[in-house]
């Protein structure tokens, strides 16, 4: 089966400092899912990757998929305590396989 | 994107007894999922909701714990059946448009089996 492992599995970062998060696969994806997570809420969809090498921003945050399609990065310029949360990565190993396998998260707080 | 709703938020429930969970869309969804998020864990899928048809369940979930129905395509629900404090999770539904579209999540049904 396929796993997803994330890193780090928490971080601590002040105001202002940039990050970045990772998500590997032992398989090549289909489709890789950010999400964040509040404390015992829903997830928010951050963004969704299908192409090798495809980069994605919002706002503050850029997701890249490798070219392998095996391993995706979450990038945060300048953040803010909103950034706060857990963030998973999920993904789909494709065909008719729509199954999202989520990562363990990694823990995100941003001190002011 | 799309807009879900669940009920209830959350609920404590006595050991022996069943739950319904509700997960309803504002807009018709072609896939219609059931997820589990244990204490301190991720997500694991229980199961993908059929309209017209009985649900899809995953390796370890069985419909006589975990009942789905799917009338229509912007309504589900999940029954947690004879409850035990191992079934205390967060139940998540979630809706795709197809294979190739955004997976959006509801924001969950905390559950408590005392």
């Amino acid at each position: 089966s396929q796993e997803l492992e994330q890193s780090p599995q928490s971080l601590i970062v002040q105001e202002g400092k940039n990050l970045t998060i990772n998500c590997t696969s032992s398989k090549t994806l289909y489709g890789l899912y950010w999400y964040k997570q509040k404390y015992g809420e829903g997830l928010i969809f951050l963004m969704m990757l299908q192409k090798g090498g495809e980069e994605k921003s919002h706002e503050k945050i850029t997701a890249k998929l490798d070219e392998k399609k095996q391993q995706s990065s979450l990038h945060i310029t300048a953040s803010q305590p909103s950034h706060a949360g857990i963030y998973l990565c999920g993904a789909t190993t494709g065909g008719s396989n729509y199954k999202l396998t989520f990562g363990k998260g990694t823990l995100l707080t941003v001190n002011p | 994107s799309a807009v879900i709703s669940q009920k209830p938020s959350r609920d404590i429930c006595q050991r022996g007894t069943s739950l319904t969970i509700q997960c309803q869309v504002d807009s018709q969804v072609t896939m219609m999922f059931w997820y589990r998020q244990q204490p301190g864990q991720s997500l694991t899928l229980i199961a993908t909701a059929n309209q017209g048809s009985e649900a899809t369940y995953e390796s370890g979930f069985v419909i006589d714990k975990f009942p789905i129905s799917r009338p229509n395509l912007t309504f589900s629900t999940l029954t947690v059946s004879n409850m035990s404090p191992e079934d205390s999770s967060i139940y998540l539904c979630s809706v795709s448009r197809s294979l190739s579209h955004e997976q959006y999540f509801g924001p969950g049904t905390r559950l408590t089996v005392t």
